[in-house]
């Protein structure tokens, strides 16, 4: 696609549910990020992925969220036993990754989780 | 972290007049910049970027500044729309790292 989409665009969850949100980049961006904005808050780092490189998972804030990158292309960010202090909308951004300077990075529309 | 919400600062200017947003960034080490804008319910979406060997660049309606001497950023919109109203927000990064360092948002307001 033209760019990056995330699914579903909302969800509403019962506290203690798993949810998955995925995340589809821009074709041929090998970078692929992870962020949360809570009301109030800034951008959240989450996690990273670049190629086939170990995810940079240092800002996953706790055991209950991880994520996968299948293929190098889509991304699924899972939480387990969702908890309302989840609620967010979580982002995904894509860059090429070129190596050879920062890279832009361009976001998807969000998914807007609310953990009742 | 930055906030980027309910309190963020706000600019309210009238339509068709020119606005500047500000954005002070933090590492003397980044090379890269880029404006953010995002709308209520969607994502931020690129609005133009600068590297650090320039001083100044434009886009449509848009130009951005940089004056690394005081690690400062501004985003000039020109004749200012209804359809601008946002969160503008900064980016800096640099070369060899791949996170950015996101800046406090700031609403824009534009008054018919």
């Amino acid at each position: 696609g033209a760019g990056v989409s995330q699914s579903p665009s909302n969800k509403v969850t019962e506290k203690g549910k798993d949810v998955e949100l995925r995340c589809d980049p821009i074709s041929g961006h090998t970078a692929l990020y992870w962020y949360r904005q809570s009301l109030g808050q800034g951008l959240e780092f989450l996690i990273y992925f670049q190629g086939n490189s170990a995810p940079d998972k240092s800002g996953l804030p706790s055991d209950r969220f991880s994520a996968e990158r299948t293929g190098g292309s889509v991304s699924t960010l899972t939480i387990q036993r969702t908890q309302q202090e989840d609620s967010a909308v979580y982002l995904c951004a894509s860059s090429l990754a070129s190596g050879r300077s920062a890279d832009t990075q361009y976001f998807g529309p969000g998914t807007r989780l609310t953990v009742l | 972290g930055e906030s980027v919400g309910l309190h963020l600062p706000t600019l309210s200017v009238q339509e068709g007049d020119n606005s500047i947003i500000n954005c002070a960034y933090s590492n003397s080490a980044s090379d890269y910049f880029i404006w953010y804008k995002q709308e209520s319910g969607k994502g931020p979406q690129f609005i133009i970027d600068i590297r650090s060997n320039m001083d100044k660049r434009q886009g449509q309606r848009v130009t951005v500044l940089l004056n690394k001497t005081v690690k400062h950023l501004s985003l000039q919109i020109a004749a200012t729309q209804p359809g601008d109203s946002a969160v503008y927000f900064c980016a800096e990064g640099y070369s060899g790292t791949y996170k950015y360092i996101f800046g406090t948002g700031t609403r824009l307001k534009v008054l018919a």
